[in-house]
């Protein structure tokens, strides 16, 4: 079975903060996705890579940056957090273009 | 247009009940398509993909329409443990795109 990880369930932080989310895949994926999920919102894309060292923008990359520097590990960085950063992100990882396997989630709140 | 829309429900049906959701997508160059399933707090997993002559997975009925670029689920003989949001899901096969997600709608299935 394909695993995705992620590194916490729940992550509380203070406005300003620098944050890392980071994500493991064990299957051997090209592609590795960073998600948030907001009520009403649905999933959104932030950033996403088709190989190490590769990074496209999504959908909102804005307050975010990405680093992949192995295959299976797929980091996302918010630099300085903001408020309107609480939300759920979701990794994800898929074999070329192929369905995608999310991990099971990290709930940040930014206070 | 929104490139992936669906009715956000909530539809409420009764165990046994035969339930269908509808998608649509704007972009004609898509390829790919999935229903992927998410029960609350947790991450989206893969139901079924859509092929374009139909498939059927037990009690799950996957249609699509290209002329009309739209996607159906149908679920027969509703369980309690339906009850979940469905997310539906289209790529296309241009190089550098990712998958891009309905809002998803959510269905309610009681005793």
């Amino acid at each position: 079975d394909v695993k995705v990880t992620q590194s916490s369930r729940y992550l509380v932080k203070r406005t300003g903060e620098k944050v890392f989310l980071e994500c493991v895949q064990d299957m051997d994926h090209e592609n590795m996705f960073w998600y948030r999920q907001d009520p009403g919102l649905g999933l959104r894309l932030i950033y996403f890579s088709y190989d190490v060292k590769m990074k496209e923008k999504g959908d909102i990359p804005e307050g975010y940056s990405v680093s992949r520097e192995k295959k299976e590990r797929f980091s996302l960085i918010l630099e300085s957090a903001s408020t309107n950063q609480t939300s759920m992100y979701l990794c994800a990882s898929s074999l070329l273009q192929y369905e995608q396997y999310f991990g099971p989630g990290t709930r940040l709140t930014v206070t | 247009r929104k490139e992936v829309e669906q009715d956000p429900g909530p539809f409420n049906v009764p165990e046994g009940a035969t339930v269908a959701f509808n998608c649509t997508y704007s972009n004609s160059a898509s390829q790919s398509f999935f229903w992927y399933r998410q029960d609350c707090r947790k991450e989206p997993k893969l139901l079924m993909s859509v092929y374009s002559s139909g498939n059927e997975d037990g009690r799950f009925t996957a249609q699509l329409n290209r002329a009309s670029q739209y996607i159906s689920l149908l679920i027969r003989d509703s369980k309690l443990s339906d009850s979940a949001t469905y997310l539906c899901v289209v790529r296309s096969n241009q190089a550098g795109t990712a998958l891009i997600f309905g809002k998803g709608t959510t269905l309610s299935v009681s005793s």
